[in-house]
């Protein structure tokens, strides 16, 4: 069974400072994956996807991840925070079921931006 | 467009009871997801319905339920309620379960509370 961790509970960054988020998956087969983040009260947003072709994946609001194989990892990347990214951010690796993509989900990492 | 709407937002239940949520998802999107988010288990996924059939289902047990209607929308059964079963729950729809990924859009969430 595919699994996802997330090492980091907590994140802390200054506004303007450079923010990476760490993901590594656990999964048998070619692995699709996700980021996710959630602001308070609000449900779920992806970021970006990762299913296959170049590992360095831009997505929304200037996040980018890239795909490392060989250490199963999936890290999210920004080169400057805005105070608006403080959020829940969550990783999550993809199984095809039923023609769907069934998410597993990593535990989140909350990021705090200090101004 | 409009998106996700969950109903009711926020839930508050005792222990036996059983209750009922619902969501709308995106006008034309034919696949419904629910998960359940709780600070132990985090992220979980729950069940996904497309074209009024259930097309996968987590690890939860039969008092867990779900259905969709004609026109896509969905709702989610809990019955016999326990403590542990105070979470957010989150709805998301996609265009349609097929061979290629569709994006899934969340709603805000329910807010269950058991007492």
């Amino acid at each position: 069974a595919q699994s996802v961790t997330q090492p980091d509970i907590h994140i802390t960054v200054s506004e303007g400072a450079s923010l990476e988020l760490r993901c590594n998956y656990s999964y048998g087969a070619t692995p699709y994956l996700f980021w996710y983040v959630q602001s308070p009260g609000q449900g779920l947003q992806l970021l970006l996807k990762y299913f296959s072709g170049d590992t360095l994946v831009q997505g929304i609001k200037g996040f980018e991840a890239e795909f490392k194989r060989s250490q199963s990892s999936f890290n999210l990347r920004k080169p400057s925070v805005h105070w608006s990214d403080a959020a829940e951010y969550f990783c999550a690796v993809g199984a095809k079921a039923g023609g769907s993509y069934i998410p597993t989900f990593g535990r989140g990492t909350s990021l705090i931006v200090h101004p | 467009k409009a998106g996700v709407t969950q109903t009711p937002r926020y839930l508050i239940k005792t222990r036996g009871q059983q209750v009922t949520l619902s969501c709308s998802p995106i006008s034309g999107h034919r696949s419904v997801s629910w998960y359940q988010q709780t600070p132990g288990q985090g992220l979980q996924f729950l069940f996904e319905y497309f074209s009024e059939t259930q097309r996968n289902k987590g690890n939860f047990p039969g008092r867990f339920s779900g259905r969709q209607f004609s026109n896509s929308r969905s709702e989610m059964n809990v019955s016999t309620l326990e403590l542990g079963d105070s979470a957010l729950y989150l709805c998301a729809s996609s265009l349609q379960s097929g061979l290629s990924y569709n994006e899934q859009f969340f709603g805000p969430g329910t807010r269950l509370t058991v007492l």
